[in-house]
């Protein structure tokens, strides 16, 4: 099946660093995804990202949707104890019919630690 | 507007017992959708709802019942709890159905149900 790998698999960074992490795919998606999941709570969407090659900011985050369309990477510049968390990528597909639309494939997470 | 509401927030159950985990939304989200996640597995998809009297299997629906009589909610069903079910649970809906319709609708997750099973 499909698979999202993200690296990588954990960050321990002191405060101020710059962090970037990514996801590749041997398919193609269409709508990439970053979360961040803080303990004991949900996922909460960071940037939707929906057109190759887009560059989106959200305050001191930043994510690329890869030309290929089977990349894509978050930088957090600065970085603060706050965003200690599980960063997770997810990729969708558009596939055409019914049902499957809204599924997504979910990478394994970066286990970000800040050191303040 | 509360978003996702999930209870309760922790369950411990014996092997065999039944429980249903509730799940409601406040945005008129037509899509809702159940999650497991495990340490190593990340986020896996159990079951999923597009609209009112419409539900589908994701990649792990084995062992688990849903249904979805109202927008609002969607609840699931472990019909005889089993070890293998220990994990934390997602509830997660979004706007959109995708089929036709904007895309621009990400997942809004509630906060989790924890859940164990002995």
């Amino acid at each position: 099946g499909q698979q999202l790998n993200q690296s990588p698999q954990s960050m321990f960074i002191q405060e101020g660093e710059d962090v970037s992490m990514n996801c590749t795919s041997s398919s193609i998606f269409n709508t990439w995804l970053w979360y961040k999941q803080e303990p004991g709570e949900g996922p909460v969407l960071l940037i939707a990202l929906y057109k190759a090659g887009e560059l989106t900011s959200n305050g001191r985050l930043t994510a690329q949707f890869g030309i290929t369309r089977k990349d894509s990477f978050l930088n957090i510049s600065a970085s603060i104890p706050s965003d200690v968390g599980i960063y997770f990528c997810a990729g969708q597909l558009y596939p055409s019919g019914a049902g499957n639309n809204r599924k997504l494939i979910w990478g394994l997470g970066t286990s970000l630690a800040v050191n303040p | 507007n509360a978003g996702v509401t999930q209870t309760p927030k922790f369950q411990v159950l014996k092997t065999g017992q039944s429980m249903t985990l509730q799940c409601a939304q406040d945005m008129n989200h037509e899509y809702m959708s159940w999650y497991r996640q495990d340490p190593g597995m990340g986020l896996r998809l159990i079951h999923y709802s597009v609209g009112a009297g419409i539900t589908d299997q994701g990649e792990v629906p084995n062992g688990y019942n849903v249904s979805r009589s109202t927008t609002e909610d969607f609840p699931l069903r472990l019909l005889s709890a089993a070890p293998s079910q220990t994990s934390v649970y997602f509830c997660a809906s979004s706007y959109s159905r995708g089929i036709g319709g904007s895309y621009n609708s990400p997942l809004h997750f509630g906060n989790g149900t924890r859940l164990t099973v002995t």
